[in-house]
């Protein structure tokens, strides 16, 4: 089955703790991005990738990291978790191509930062 | 630039009347436009998308959307709402920016159905 998945799914951790939340995707995709999600504020993109190695921010990249060394994989690190870090947190992915691709979303990981 | 606004944050209707679900944006390029719909504590589903081939674009569960280039508006309608269409709608734009294929969210629109 074509999939995005994530873990965690729910994650409870304290300030100052690094963690890492891990997304994989199975249709060789290129592009991938993680998103965070704020009541009222609709979805915000953290970090984007265009492909292996290629990685940049997005609209509110402060507090995280990422990496892709490999195609399928898009995993998004808090090395120093803050409260405000405290989300439920999208991964998707794209095919190169076009905008009018259909973004394939992730289940969610919904962090609370104490 | 690209932007959304969804004009409602909470939209209520009785069970069996329309939907109507609105959403304005701006864009620098060409766009397409896409709604999301979020059923509680549950991940992200894409109702439809509107991608330059025709302006009314049908979708899931009977869902439609029409491009109104001159209103800048992609509105979602729904003949007729069934308690299972209770969820957040997002009405979202992309475009070929900087940013890759970056989506641009509106901040989400809170459908309750009533019996």
């Amino acid at each position: 089955e074509a999939q995005v998945t994530q873990n965690p799914r729910y994650l409870i951790t304290v300030t100052g703790k690094k963690l890492t939340v891990t997304c994989s995707q199975n249709m060789n995709h290129e592009y991938m991005s993680w998103y965070r999600q704020d009541p009222g504020l609709g979805l915000r993109q953290i970090y984007y990738s265009m492909n292996v190695e290629v990685t940049d921010k997005g609209d509110v990249p402060e507090g995280y990291k990422v990496s892709r060394k490999e195609k399928r994989n898009f995993p998004l690190i808090l090395e120093s978790p803050s409260p405000n870090q405290t989300s439920l947190y999208f991964c998707a992915s794209t095919p190169k191509g076009t905008i009018y691709n259909e973004q394939f979303f992730g289940p969610g990981t919904r962090l609370t930062v104490l | 630039a690209q932007s959304v606004t969804q004009l409602d944050s909470h939209v209520s209707v009785s069970e069996g009347t329309p939907v109507l679900l609105r959403c304005n944006y701006s864009s620098s390029y060409s766009p397409s436009l896409f709604w999301y719909v979020q059923h509680p504590n549950k991940g992200l589903q894409l109702l439809l998308k509107y991608t330059s081939a025709a302006t009314l674009v049908k979708g899931i569960n009977g869902f439609e959307a029409e491009f109104k280039k001159s209103e800048t508006s992609f509105h979602l309608t729904k003949p007729s709402a069934h308690m299972s269409d209770a969820a957040e709608y997002f009405c979202v734009v992309s475009d070929n920016s900087n940013s890759g294929y970056a989506l641009n969210f509106g901040k989400g629109t809170s459908l309750l159905v009533t019996p």
